[in-house]
């Protein structure tokens, strides 16, 4: 089955840049959406389409997509930004893949 | 204003029969392009995705557990329902449901979830 890999942990300091990474075959043909969830709260869509960013979502939060690999970038990471994030897609059959989350520490 | 709120049993026995449905409101999903689709979260792990049913009730399942779901839907009530067949404790998770749509084709609108565990 169709999986999307992603960092169990990624640390960063206030102000600096959070990168996230999230892997999967199917990449390259479809797209990759970007979920954080806080502690006791359901998932917000914050990237859609690899690199769009829904009306609300701060400037600092973009994403990119290179091959088989997407990432979601925090720019000017705030203390607020600590959470876990979750890749999304799904493959040519209309399967949707969760990865595995990665949790963001701000140090 | 797009809302969806989960509802159902927050303890069933192993080997039950879970039923959950999912109630929204401000839009239909007989608007062409709308969906709504359950995921699920364990205590502490990943969500994982169930199941999806669009405006044309055509039906997406999870490979690994598409003999065990059904998902349908109400139109005129506004609800989705999911069952899930035999259940388990390592079937112990918050549901949640969600919309998606053609602008975003992402999960846009998630629902508060609702917690359900299995024990006997």
């Amino acid at each position: 089955s169709y999986e999307l890999t992603q960092p169990p942990s990624v640390s960063v300091s206030p102000g600096q840049t959070a990168r996230i990474t999230c892997s999967g075959d199917a990449l390259p043909k479809q797209y990759a959406y970007w979920y954080q969830q806080k502690p006791g709260q359901a998932p917000v869509l914050v990237i859609y389409k690899d690199s769009e960013r829904p009306s609300g979502i701060p400037e600092r939060f973009s994403g990119s997509s290179s091959g088989t690999t997407v990432t979601l970038t925090i720019s000017g990471v705030q203390a607020e930004d600590e959470a876990d994030y979750y890749c999304q897609s799904a493959d040519s059959s209309g399967i949707v893949v969760f990865g595995g989350g990665t949790k963001l520490t701000v140090l | 204003q797009v809302t969806l709120r989960e509802s159902g049993p927050a303890l069933v026995k192993p080997t039950q029969t879970l039923t959950l449905t999912c109630t929204f409101s401000g839009f239909s999903l007989s608007t062409s392009g709308m969906c709504v689709s359950w995921i699920r979260q364990p205590p502490g792990k990943a969500l994982e995705w169930l199941a999806l049913i669009d405006w044309d009730d055509d039906k997406y399942y999870s490979t690994s557990l598409k003999t065990r779901l059904t998902i349908s839907k109400d139109t005129s009530k506004n609800q989705v329902v999911l069952t899930m067949t035999n259940m388990d404790p390592v079937d112990t998770a918050t549901y949640y449901c969600a919309r998606k749509e053609t602008y975003y084709d992402a999960f846009d609108i998630w629902g508060q979830g609702t917690m359900v565990t299995v024990s006997s």
